[in-house]
């Protein structure tokens, strides 16, 4: 089955310490998109990718880095850098920017 | 940047019972998503909508892009239609969202 796959869907990790987040898409879609979501709020959108190699930041970018090296994968890392990295992260697809976004299961991320 | 206003922020319904949610947006969008959060967080596409009407079973969506607003419709609620409903709205470079309307279904 086509999909996006969000791991671990639980996290926990120490203040201070770098983690990565993984989302792989098994849809051949061109854009992939990292957001953010905190308890009660819509979605911000963290990073973007529109092809590989290429990623652009979103409007909450401060602290996370991304890579694009292949088509099917955009890992996220959460650095030590964010200030309250604790927070609900959704990784999205779609065919092309602009074309209906698909999203993935999620990952709570808990830091301490 | 863009204004996404959504209404009412929640929503309790006796199951059976119909329902409009609205989304009104500040500027001239190139399209627009409704999802659905279920209570695990799973986000799933209800429509896609850039303008005019569209139906899926219970779910209907109408988008007047001229006049800056969407309306979800979901007749004859089921509790399993429980969680919190967001717009997204495309403008500029990125997708920008509401911040949902959670609709609670009692039986």
């Amino acid at each position: 089955d086509g999909g996006i796959t969000q791991s671990p869907k639980y996290l926990f990790r120490k203040e201070g310490q770098n983690v990565t987040l993984s989302c792989e898409q098994n849809l051949n879609h061109d854009a992939m998109y990292w957001y953010r979501q905190d308890p009660g709020q819509g979605l911000r959108l963290i990073y973007y990718s529109q092809i590989v190699n290429d990623f652009q930041k979103g409007d909450i970018a401060e602290g996370y880095s991304v890579s694009r090296e292949k088509k099917e994968s955009f890992p996220l890392t959460v650095t030590s850098a964010q200030k309250n990295p604790t927070a609900f992260y959704l990784c999205a697809s779609s065919i092309a920017r602009g074309s209906p976004l698909h999203f993935g299961n999620g990952t709570r991320l808990t830091v301490t | 940047g863009i204004q996404v206003e959504q209404s009412p922020p929640d929503l309790i319904l006796q199951e059976g019972a119909n329902s409009t949610l609205r989304c009104n947006f500040s500027d001239s969008v190139n399209n627009l998503q409704w999802f659905h959060q279920n209570p695990w967080g799973q986000l799933i596409n209800l429509f896609y909508i850039p303008s005019g009407t569209k139906q899926n079973g219970r779910l209907s969506a109408t988008t007047v892009a001229t006049e800056r607003y969407s309306l979800l419709y979901i007749s004859s609620s089921q509790t399993t239609d429980s969680g919190v409903y967001f717009c997204a709205v495309d403008w500029g470079n990125q997708f920008y969202f509401g911040t949902g309307t959670s609709l609670t279904v009692i039986p």
